[in-house]
């Protein structure tokens, strides 16, 4: 089956630095791959959907220049959090769009900010 | 807006017993309904799904069906067992080619 990273898998970070989180779709090229945020004991929200080689799509609310995100491959997108805070504490997973829509997703990264 | 409604949002039953998970949907241009399982801290799998083409789908002792006509699908889950305590949550493929979220259902299952 298809199969997506994420890296790293936790991160503990000091307010007012900065954050990278990797998804990686191993055995299939992902044109198309989506961000949420999960708090806890909510439910996923989606942030942005990133395409390959083009700027992503943010949802509402969420701030693209905050949230950065850069999909330059098609086995690759990668989500920066800048000037993390402690509000930006949360699960962050990543999915990747396979054939028929069918989404396969991250491990999911756990996001600290102290 | 987008939005998947889903119903209960914290549910018991007796090992043995069926649950039931309720969700409506609001874009009628959606197409594609899955239902993930999530164990904390994990990210959510893949239990069954349906097609819009569809009316219902069976997997063994998992079910779901799926009214068009009104926006809902339904999760049924037959013979519970200890090990289906988790948050399901439903989700819609909707028309601007995203995924909508239900709000989940915490399914606890006493032996």
């Amino acid at each position: 089956g298809a199969v997506v990273s994420q890296h790293p898998s936790w991160v503990i970070c000091k307010s007012g630095t900065s954050v990278k989180i990797e998804c990686r779709s191993l055995d299939f090229q992902a044109t198309t791959m989506f961000w949420y945020r999960q708090f806890p004991k909510q439910s996923l929200m989606l942030m942005a959907t990133s395409n390959e080689g083009s700027k992503a799509t943010y949802e509402q609310g969420v701030e693209k220049d905050k949230f950065l995100i850069n999909h330059a491959s098609l086995t690759l997108s990668t989500l920066t959090v800048t000037s993390a805070h402690p509000e930006d504490s949360s699960f962050y997973i990543c999915s990747a769009i396979l054939i028929r829509n069918e989404q396969f997703f991250g491990p999911g990264t756990r996001l600290t900010v102290l | 807006g987008e939005n998947v409604e889903q119903h209960p949002s914290t549910l018991s039953v007796q090992e043995g017993d069926s649950a039931v998970i309720k969700c409506t949907y609001s874009d009628s241009a959606s197409n594609y309904f899955p239902w993930y399982k999530q164990e904390l801290g994990k990210r959510p799998q893949l239990i069954i799904d349906i097609r819009s083409n569809v009316g219902e789908k069976k997997d063994q002792r998992i079910a779901v069906t799926l009214n068009k006509t009104a926006k809902h699908f339904s999760l049924h889950i037959t013979e519970t067992q200890p090990e289906d305590s988790a948050v399901y949550f439903c989700a819609a493929f909707s028309g601007t080619y995203k995924y909508i979220f239900g709000t989940g259902t915490r399914l606890k299952v006493l032996a």
